[in-house]
């Protein structure tokens, strides 16, 4: 079955920690990954996809392949980073073109 | 501006009056999408459609129905609301085929239904 799994709802780390976001898939084909995230009131925005590997406000993620992981991560976390953070996935190869997000995780940092 | 334009933003209704929720998009996207967001369940899909006159069934279409008769619009409609689809609703779009990209979001439509 295609899925997408962010195993922590909310996360809290204090500014200037390292911030880690989980997430693990379950995908038979070529999956593309993406996190997106979305500040409070406003919309949801893509923050990276994999095919690109760029940093982005200091966050990066690398698919793992052989853990069938797509972990969003941060050296020193701010203030303005709190927000919720989705963890999606779609067909890179096929046109279906499902797309499948995680439940989302929640963080907060804390002063 | 390439955007995601969805209408109304806020919403209150009444336990059986039908409402539409329309979403439009200037960027000549093939799919679009409808998802709705609730506390601890994340974002559902609702419906979603590849080109125009395709749609298919998301994870939640109960209670909703969609139409896509041009390629820019995308509205979603409840025929008979009910509280339990008091929530927040966004719709997206993007390109299709071989890594086909992002997805836009609307900045939603809260919809509270009484």
């Amino acid at each position: 079955a295609q899925r997408v799994t962010q195993p922590e709802k909310l996360l809290s780390v204090f500014k200037g920690a390292p911030v880690e976001l989980k997430c693990n898939y379950s995908y038979s084909g070529s999956p593309e990954l993406f996190w997106y995230v979305q500040y409070s009131r406003q919309r949801l925005q893509l923050l990276l996809r994999h095919i690109s590997r760029e940093s982005i406000k200091g966050f990066t993620a690398d698919l793992n392949k052989g853990e069938t992981s797509f972990h969003l991560k941060k050296p020193f976390a701010q203030e303005e980073d709190s927000a919720m953070y989705y963890c999606a996935l779609s067909g890179l190869r096929n046109r279906d073109d499902k797309i499948i997000f995680g439940k989302g995780t929640r963080l907060h940092i804390l002063p | 501006e390439a955007q995601v334009t969805q209408n109304p933003r806020y919403l209150i209704t009444v336990t059986g009056k039908k409402l539409t929720v329309t979403c439009s998009q200037n960027m000549n996207h093939e799919y679009m999408s409808w998802y709705r967001q609730d506390p601890g369940l994340g974002l559902r899909q609702i419906y979603y459609s590849m080109n125009v006159e395709v749609t298919d069934k998301g994870d939640v279409p109960e209670g909703y129905k969609v139409s896509r008769k041009e390629k820019r619009n995308f509205p979603l409609i409840l025929e008979s609301p009910s509280p339990n689809q008091t929530s927040l609703y966004f719709c997206a779009s993007r390109e299709t085929g071989f890594g086909a990209g992002e997805l836009f979001f609307g900045e939603g439509s809260r919809l509270t239904v009484l």
